[in-house]
């Protein structure tokens, strides 16, 4: 099936690690998206990146890190630097000329 | 920059009676519009999109928006509401890109509605 597929779904890391948050679209869509999601504060922006090897950062960049090496991949690191890490990581994507994002089912990271 | 507004946190309405979502905006031009609906834990689904022509747009689900340019709003309605439309509903606007399109999107804050049987 065609979608964005996002793993793990639940990760618990502790303080000071780095962790890894996979996001993989069969989609052939050219932008991909990661967005944090917190209680009562919608969805904010992390990075984008809109074709293979470049990406730009969104609002919230800071403590976060990406890349872009396969148009279907768009990994985001979250470092240890990250204030708060524990969210909830939604993965996006869509095609350059076309109006809609789609989200795929989101990561929940928890950190102790 | 661009910023979206939902002054709702929390609805609440009974079954069978109508519904109005509020969404404000503020963008100097006319942006890409978006309303999606997430169930606890899960993706965001769109539910409809406004980019230009009759500002009247219907989505799945029942749901419609509107557009107004000189309220700078975006209200999501729909006409009866069942238990299952139960959810948080995000606006969100993106800012036209002059290559065309729009580059990101920015979300309101979200209105979780909650559905009396």
């Amino acid at each position: 099936d065609g979608g964005i597929t996002q793993s793990p779904k639940y990760l618990f890391r502790k303080e000071g690690q780095n962790v890894t948050l996979s996001c993989e679209q069969n989609l052939n869509h050219d932008a991909m998206y990661w967005y944090r999601q917190d209680p009562g504060q919608g969805l904010r922006l992390i990075y984008y990146s809109q074709i293979v090897n470049d990406f730009q950062k969104g609002d919230i960049a800071e403590g976060y890190s990406v890349s872009r090496e396969k148009k279907e991949s768009f990994p985001l690191t979250v470092t240890s630097a990250q204030k708060n890490p524990t969210a909830f990581y939604l993965c996006a994507s869509r095609v350059m000329d076309g109006n809609t994002i789609y989200f795929g089912e989101g990561s929940w990271l928890t950190v102790v | 920059a661009q910023s979206v507004t939902q002054p709702d946190i929390h609805i609440t309405v009974s079954e069978g009676a109508s519904l109005e979502l509020r969404c404000n905006y503020s963008y100097g031009a006319t942006p890409y519009l978006f309303w999606y609906v997430q169930s606890p834990g899960q993706g965001l689904q769109l539910l409809l999109k406004y980019f230009s022509g009759d500002t009247l747009v219907q989505g799945i689900k029942g749901f419609e928006a509107e557009f107004k340019r000189s309220q700078s709003s975006f209200n999501l309605r729909k006409p009866s509401v069942h238990w299952s439309d139960a959810a948080e509903y995000f606006c969100a606007v993106g800012a036209r890109a002059q290559a065309g399109g729009y580059n990101k999107l920015i979300f309101g804050a979200g209105t979780r509605l909650a559905v009396h049987p």
